[in-house]
């Protein structure tokens, strides 16, 4: 069955750059389907960050645009979030989830990796 | 951006009832609105889609109603694994956005 996983540094000083990569199993990114991310600060609710498709084609939040980057290796089958210039407002649980599609429910996720923003 | 509302924020009820959760949009999306479950540590499960349609493995338990700007989702007789946090999320228009939850705890 399909499953996903996150992965990256738990830990990341303000003002610089955090990295995550989902790792897809039991799916081949380049069959299809929309992949995302989603992120969930401690305590609070659900924020979708954007998603991308296996040619590259992306949608973002504007709220974050100008900061994120999602891009998908189809050769290591996975995906992957950049966040700039992080603040302690970007301390939250991400996670990794297939869409079924651009705008579509995310049917699939990954565990959640928690990201603390701190100094 | 599309925004949601969730009634109650807070449910306190006990297994065999019947609960009922109301999503309200701030524009029309149509039948655009997705229903989650999560359970603390865990990531939200799919419960249902297109406003009333059931995901595959769900318990018919669970429904969904409504178009446009006001949403239900009921769970017919509440049983213990189903206390969680509940969201709505629509799918009308970017960005993608989610209700703030409904927490159902036990009475």
């Amino acid at each position: 069955q399909v499953q996903l996983q996150e992965s990256g540094p738990g830990l990341v000083k303000p003002s610089e750059t955090q990295s995550l990569t989902c790792a897809v199993s039991g799916y081949s990114i380049s069959s299809g389907y929309y992949w995302g991310w989603i992120r969930q600060p401690p305590g609070k609710g659900l924020e979708w960050i954007g998603s991308i498709d296996h040619s590259g084609s992306t949608y973002y939040n504007p709220s974050l645009k100008s900061r994120v980057t999602i891009s998908v290796d189809t050769s290591k089958n996975q995906f992957s979030l950049r966040v700039n210039s992080v603040t302690a407002a970007d301390t939250a649980v991400y996670y990794c989830a297939r869409q079924r599609g651009s705008l579509d429910v995310a049917e699939y996720w990954g565990q959640g990796t928690l990201v603390t923003v701190s100094s | 951006d599309i925004q949601l509302t969730q009634s109650p924020s807070f449910l306190s009820a006990s297994v065999g009832d019947r609960i009922t959760i109301t999503c309200r949009a701030s524009q029309g999306i149509s039948s655009y609105l997705a229903w989650y479950q999560q359970k603390p540590g865990k990531a939200p499960k799919l419960l249902i889609y297109a406003a009333s349609t059931l995901q595959s493995g769900v318990p018919s338990r669970f429904s969904g109603s409504g178009s446009g700007t006001e949403f239900t989702l009921t769970i017919s007789s509440l049983q213990p694994e189903d206390f969680a946090t509940y969201y709505c999320q629509q799918l009308n228009s970017y960005p993608i956005t989610f209700g703030p939850g409904t927490k159902v705890d036990i009475k």
